[in-house]
């Protein structure tokens, strides 16, 4: 079955650490986006890529990196510069033309 | 910030119809409007969407007035699975513009 996968479910860090999150798609989507959601808010959107080695800052990526070297999978790494890391964090893919995002299951950081 | 207004909470009996209101009184003539919902600790899923007439398909149905200001999800049979934050918005339809999610409604389906 196509669909994004995010790994893993839940991780724990110390602070100060760097953290990679890993998202893949096997959907041959060209568009990938990370968001982060806090508790009771919405999504905010943190880095967003339309095609391979190509990709955008969000409204909150201060203390984000991301890398888009293969159409599949776009990691995102969380530097120790990101002063309120512990979030679920939301990766999404689209086609850039027609159709609805679709997400992966999130993974929940904890840093402390 | 999101283009839309959605109350914060709803609550419906199981077997009811649900109808969640979305105000998007600034959308443009390109713009559709998207619904999601998410179900505790998942990643959001894709409901339906539309542009000015109204959709349906085996999920829900979309209702959007004439003047596009305004639409109107609508689950025709609420089930306890159902309960979950549905987000209303607006974006135009080129997969290029990433989708900002407000806060949503939190639906409760109560038995």
């Amino acid at each position: 079955d196509g669909g994004i996968t995010q790994s893993p479910k839940y991780l724990f860090r110390k602070e100060g650490q760097n953290v990679t999150l890993s998202c893949e798609q096997n959907l041959n989507h060209d568009a990938m986006y990370w968001y982060r959601q806090d508790p009771g808010q919405g999504l905010r959107l943190i880095y967003y890529s339309q095609i391979v080695n190509d990709f955008q800052k969000g409204d909150i990526a201060e203390g984000y990196s991301v890398s888009r070297e293969k159409k599949e999978s776009f990691p995102l790494t969380v530097t120790s510069a990101q002063k309120n890391p512990t979030a679920f964090y939301l990766c999404a893919s689209t086609d850039r033309f027609n159709s609805p995002l679709h997400f992966g299951n999130g993974t929940r950081l904890t840093v402390t | 910030d999101a283009k839309t207004t959605q109350p914060p909470s709803m609550d419906c009996a199981e077997g009811r119809a649900a109808n969640l209101p979305c105000n998007h009184s600034t959308i443009s003539g390109n713009e559709y409007v998207y619904w999601y919902r998410q179900i505790h600790s998942q990643g959001p899923q894709y409901i339906i969407h539309g542009l000015k007439n109204n959709e349906t398909n085996e999920m829900a149905s979309l209702i959007i007035t004439e003047d596009r200001k305004s639409s109107t999800l609508i689950l025709p049979h609420a089930t306890l699975r159902d309960t979950a934050v549905y987000y209303c918005i607006v974006s135009s339809y080129s997969g290029n513009t990433p989708l900002v999610f407000g806060k949503g409604t939190r639906l409760s389906v109560i038995a």
